[in-house]
């Protein structure tokens, strides 16, 4: 069985402060960990996801996480928040990449004050 | 490409009356996935499908519930009959073996 637990329900940061989005994970099988992103009334948008190798992730808009087993934790920051990153963020862990489904966390949303 | 797509995205029905969500997949995709989002509950995973066939359908809340794909470019949800606790918003996603990709949703609220 998997798990994913999100610390912190709502987060809130002035623009141009640093960004951390906390995951911690559970998993029986080596995991696949993503992080996605919801804007108000829309779908969820894949910022990144760590499959296996680099344990530093890249994603889109300047995120980033780091896969630390020792830890069980996929934490999501961004160097410097913009007020378009207001919005929920979701972690999520599968035993494979595409091919299984995502057990997801419960979301973090993030308020960027101006 | 589209991206995936949903229909209808807002639906509106009264408690008894069955309901019909649908999706179309990404081009190409062979996985499908059905969740559910609610303040409640979050995102929980109802079924999904590899090759049109259906590999995990334990999430499915109860017989009320059913899902098809008749063919790679389409699916539905199906709610008959339909109560007020299912009012949530209903996500289809498609993936080709990398990370799923999601439709915008369909709100649905059982008055």
């Amino acid at each position: 069985a998997q798990s994913v637990t999100q610390l912190g329900s709502h987060v809130s940061v002035s623009e141009g402060a640093l960004v951390l989005l906390r995951c911690n994970y559970s998993s029986s099988v080596p995991p696949y960990l993503f992080w996605y992103v919801q804007y108000p009334n829309q779908g969820l948008q894949l910022l990144l996801k760590y499959t296996t190798g680099a344990t530093l992730v890249k994603g889109i808009n300047g995120f980033e996480a780091e896969f630390k087993k020792s830890e069980t934790s996929f934490h999501l920051t961004k160097p410097s928040a913009h007020m378009s990153d207001a919005a929920e963020y979701f972690c999520a862990v599968s035993p494979d990449t595409g091919r299984r489904a995502l057990t997801f966390g419960s979301g973090t949303r993030l308020q960027v004050q101006p | 490409d589209a991206g995936v797509i949903q229909s209808p995205r807002h639906e509106v029905t009264e408690m008894g009356q069955e309901v019909t969500l649908r999706c179309k997949p990404i081009s190409g995709h062979d996985y499908l996935f059905w969740y559910r989002q609610t303040m409640m509950r979050g995102l929980e995973l109802l079924i999904y499908f590899n090759n049109n066939v259906p590999i995990d359908d334990s999430g499915m809340p109860e017989d009320r519930f059913s899902a098809k794909m008749p063919n790679a470019s389409f699916s539905t949800l199906k709610i008959q009959p339909s109560e007020p606790r299912d009012s949530a918003v209903y996500f289809c996603a498609s993936s080709s073996g990398q990370a799923p990709f999601f439709g915008p949703g369909t709100r649905l609220t059982v008055l």
